[in-house]
């Protein structure tokens, strides 16, 4: 089974806009961890945010922002004010199990974002 | 600057050779991995390492192998056994036992078959 799930290949934003990228994750381990990265053409994978399992509230850094649904298994990504540079890959992976040790993360198959003027 | 350098950027292979890429960090993190992204798909872990001369498979360990002789680099070598070596290759690294500390990544290896 599909352990995060990224339903949405595709987004086409207008400048300036906010837009939600979707991410629903399935985990039977009380403790987990939710990660964002942002992979532009070059390659390199870029840490955005991250929410804990245990944490009360979401997490937001800067225009980021994570609308974590706990019930529902839902750790939705918000971009405010959406720029021409934030165009790219967008993923949402999953860190199980214990807390001393390796990040072994999980991660879906990532929504291509792209910004037009 | 701290952090994680691969190379090569780009490899090319002919079929039946092994090829091995390399992965060094700076950032005196006790944890690396490999990771393998194909077109279009999230990334597959191959190899981790927690700490020097020790390594777990990942999801898609077969036809790979790594080793960890110091703290600062993780070569991964991909083997003629490997069916479908054409993919990018990135290479991470974290802080060991913390829950919300983020993976870095290197720029990546892109590998292709020849």
């Amino acid at each position: 089974a599909q352990k995060i799930t990224q339903t949405q290949p595709g987004m086409f934003v207008q400048e300036k806009e906010a837009v939600t990228l979707d991410c629903t994750y399935d985990t039977s381990d009380p403790s987990y961890g939710l990660f964002w990265y942002k992979q532009p053409s070059s390659g390199e994978m870029i840490f955005l945010i991250y929410q804990g399992s245990y944490d009360q509230q979401n997490a937001t850094e800067g225009r980021y922002s994570l609308n974590f649904q706990k019930a529902r298994k839902s750790a939705n990504l918000v971009i405010s004010a959406s720029q021409l540079g934030d165009s790219a890959m967008y993923f949402c992976a999953m860190r199980e199990g214990e807390i001393q040790g390796a990040q072994k993360l999980v991660f879906g198959q990532g929504t291509r974002l792209t910004i037009n003027p | 600057d701290g952090g994680i350098t691969q190379s090569p950027k780009y490899l090319f292979r002919k079929e039946g050779q092994n090829v091995t890429l390399s992965c060094e960090q700076n950032l005196n993190h006790d944890a690396m991995y490999w990771y393998r992204q194909d077109p279009g798909q999230g990334l597959r872990l191959i190899y981790y390492s927690q700490i020097v001369n020790d390594f777990q498979k990942g999801d898609i360990a077969e036809g790979y192998s790594v080793s960890r002789e110091k703290k600062e680099s993780f070569p991964l070598t991909v083997t003629s056994a490997q069916k479908n070596p054409t993919a990018f290759y990135l290479c991470a690294s974290s802080t060991f036992g913390i829950m919300n500390t983020e993976a870095f990544f290197g720029q990546g290896t892109r590998l292709t078959v020849v």
